[in-house]
């Protein structure tokens, strides 16, 4: 089974303060992705990575940054977080392999609150 | 702006009977539609994916899809309480590697015992 994982379900911060969110995931997948959801708004779209080092900035990806150094590995990064980023952050991953675009799986969520 | 919509809802249905769900998308290009369930504070799940037009069956799931209409739709027979969860449609922008799908608000589905 496809397996992604998150570094923390749960994690609160200081307004200011520097934030990074971990995601890996186990099956050898080129996308990797990195959504918010909040009430109301579904998934929203922050960053994506289709390859290693590769980023492509997704529908809100002001005030965030992305790395990607390792195939398994994809990081977001909160450079000074804000109260207005209080949400759920969803980490995803799919395979590029077979023509259309295959299924995300996700990872389980960190509930990110700043204060 | 490619976007996919769905009935926010609730959806409220008995126990026993069928939960028809519906999500229309506005890319023509878009080849490939997923449905994912989540239930509250958990992430999504994936439930059934559909790639060709009309029926596809799963258990008591059925995705339906109709790419002339741009529509796509999930039955859930028999419904269960433990049904009871936010459904989110979902659309691949098509044939590209590396792309993200697109997904709707979902819709909330409560089922009575």
């Amino acid at each position: 089974d496809v397996k992604v994982t998150q570094s923390s379900r749960y994690l609160v911060k200081r307004t200011g303060e520097k934030v990074f969110l971990e995601c890996v995931q186990d099956m050898d997948h080129e996308n990797m992705f990195w959504y918010r959801q909040d009430p109301g708004l579904g998934l929203r779209l922050i960053y994506f990575s289709y390859d290693v080092k590769m980023k492509e900035k997704g529908d809100i990806p002001e005030g965030y940054s992305v790395s990607r150094e390792k195939k398994e590995r994809f990081s977001l990064i909160l450079e000074s977080a804000s109260t207005n980023q209080t949400s759920m952050y969803l980490c995803a991953s799919s395979s590029s392999a077979g023509g259309p675009q295959n299924e995300q799986f996700f990872g389980p969520g960190t509930r990110l609150t700043v204060l | 702006q490619k976007e996919v919509e769905q009935n926010s809802g609730p959806l409220s249905v008995p126990e026993g009977a069928i939960a028809s769900l519906n999500c229309t998308y506005s890319d023509r290009g878009s080849q490939s539609f997923f449905w994912y369930r989540q239930y509250s504070g958990k992430s999504p799940e994936l439930i059934m994916f559909i790639y060709s037009n009309g029926d596809k069956e799963d258990g008591r799931f059925t995705a339906q899809l109709n790419k002339a209409s741009q529509y796509v739709s999930l039955l859930i027979r028999d419904s269960q309480p433990s049904d009871s969860a936010t459904y989110l449609c979902a659309a691949g922008p098509g044939g590209q590697a590396g792309t993200a799908l697109i997904f709707g608000k979902g819709t909330t589905l409560s089922v009575s015992s």
